[in-house]
């Protein structure tokens, strides 16, 4: 049992390449998110999909895109990177929408993106 | 818009110490407030939740308490040891987990 898995760990950018992080989950879980960490600015929301062909946008969308390719998987898409893009990239899964007040998340080790 | 403030940023204390990290929230009006523990260049890992309709919860050294009325948790760690280590983050659940930017906790042997 993986729990939630991330690919690649670490990855340079140069302005304007398009790159795909990877984000798989083995807990059967319906719910997935895409965060991003930043010194001063903590977590933020980008986007989830709270069930298998849904996605919603979060707190900071804007320069990503977002698949849920199944209930396992779920890709976030830079078409255009920018050197503001420069964070630590997290994947979180949960076993409801959030909106459980027993519901937790899991996360994923992280993918440290730099863009040049 | 709900906003998550922690304090101290950071703290140092002597292993053995018991201490207390705090955690404040604008909105009340939360599912459940949960506490994360993140090791360096790692993810998160869920320490404890406390569903809203609760006031605490324990595992092991770990306490932590929920005041919704005063928009307050407290985590409380007994006897601390260096592998305590790490940065603390609480999370409100609302309609989605709003985090704040954590306590970076160090314990001296």
């Amino acid at each position: 049992n993986a729990g939630v898995t991330q690919t690649p760990k670490f990855q340079v950018l140069k302005t304007g390449q398009s790159m795909t992080l990877q984000c798989a989950q083995d807990m059967n879980h319906n719910s997935m998110y895409w965060y991003r960490q930043d010194p001063g600015m903590g977590l933020r929301l980008i986007y989830y999909s709270a069930s298998e062909g849904t996605t919603d946008k979060g707190e900071v969308p804007n320069g990503y895109n977002v698949s849920r390719l199944n209930k396992r998987e779920f890709s976030l898409r830079l078409e255009s990177a920018a050197p503001s893009q420069t964070s630590v990239y997290f994947c979180a899964s949960s076993e409801y929408s959030g909106t459980s007040s027993a519901d937790t998340q899991y996360f994923g080790p992280g993918t440290r993106l730099t863009v040049l | 818009k709900q906003e998550v403030t922690q304090i101290p940023a950071a703290l140092s204390v002597p292993e053995g110490e018991n201490l207390v990290l705090n955690c404040s929230f604008t909105d009340s009006a939360i599912y459940n407030l949960q506490w994360f523990r993140q090791d360096p260049g790692k993810g998160l890992t869920s320490l404890l939740l406390i569903q809203s309709s609760q006031r605490e919860q324990t595992s092991g050294r770990l306490n932590a308490s929920l005041d919704k009325s005063s928009g307050r948790s407290t985590l409380y760690i007994a006897a601390s040891q260096p592998g305590d280590s790490a940065t603390y983050l609480c999370a409100s659940s609302g309609s989605r987990l709003t985090f704040g930017e954590g306590t970076q906790l160090t314990v001296n042997p």
